[in-house]
């Protein structure tokens, strides 16, 4: 079974530029999740997908960060424009569905670097 | 809102056994989970327990209190490969989010 695919892995760009990133998840989770993890602290949920609908958003800065999953499979993670304390690993993850008991499956991640 | 504590820092040798706790705090409650990340790895899925008691996977173990908002997982016969970050994650959302700790970096020494 293919893993959450995740991409770029590294990114480098300058402050007040933009930047995407890409996530597979894996073949028939509905459910997919974007985490933000600055080093040395735990990841950060952004926002979680529900197949194409979104669950939670509520710590996602929508001034400069948005997402979107079309055809509830695979998802963007967008930032316009960039902060330097943007500068962290954007994790994916999956999950077969909204359980309280069910696992979830991570990416590699992508690490942003804001200069 | 919801909160977890984990130690920062854990060190111990190889082959002995270290407790690595966490305590939380949330609107609501359906279960604790843990995870293990090396570094610049992914977060990869070692337990999870709904109910009290102990849950046990080979080498790693993990234990839930509801009643003390309390939980620690447990690793025996540490291995140099064990050296790495873990955290402990609860649903939150009526279920629906998982909400991590701010995690315990274990370094395991020869």
């Amino acid at each position: 079974e293919a893993g959450v695919a995740q991409s770029p892995r590294y990114k480098i760009i300058e402050k007040r530029q933009s930047v995407a990133f890409w996530c597979n998840p894996i073949s028939g989770h509905a459910t997919l999740y974007w985490y933000q993890q600055i080093l040395g602290q735990g990841p950060k949920l952004l926002i979680q997908f529900q197949n194409n609908g979104v669950v939670d958003d509520s710590q996602l800065p929508k001034d400069r960060f948005s997402a979107e999953r079309l055809k509830g499979v695979d998802s963007t993670l967008k930032i316009q424009p960039a902060k330097l304390e943007d500068s962290a690993v954007y994790l994916c993850a999956s999950s077969a569905m909204t359980g309280v008991n069910t696992e979830a499956f991570f990416g590699q991640g992508t690490r942003l670097t804001v200069v | 809102g919801q909160s977890l504590e984990q130690p920062s820092e854990v060190t111990a040798v190889e082959g002995a056994i270290v407790q690595i706790n966490c305590t939380y705090q949330t609107s609501g409650f359906y279960g604790l989970s843990w995870y293990q990340q090396h570094d610049g790895g992914a977060p990869t899925f070692l337990s999870y327990n709904a109910l009290d008691g102990l849950e046990e996977t080979g080498r790693f173990s993990s234990f839930l209190s509801r009643s003390d908002s309390y939980g620690y997982l447990l690793l025996q016969e540490l291995q140099m490969k064990d050296s790495a970050s873990y955290f402990c994650a609860v649903r939150d959302n009526y279920g629906q989010n998982f909400v991590f700790g701010p995690g315990t970096r274990l370094s395991v020494l020869p």
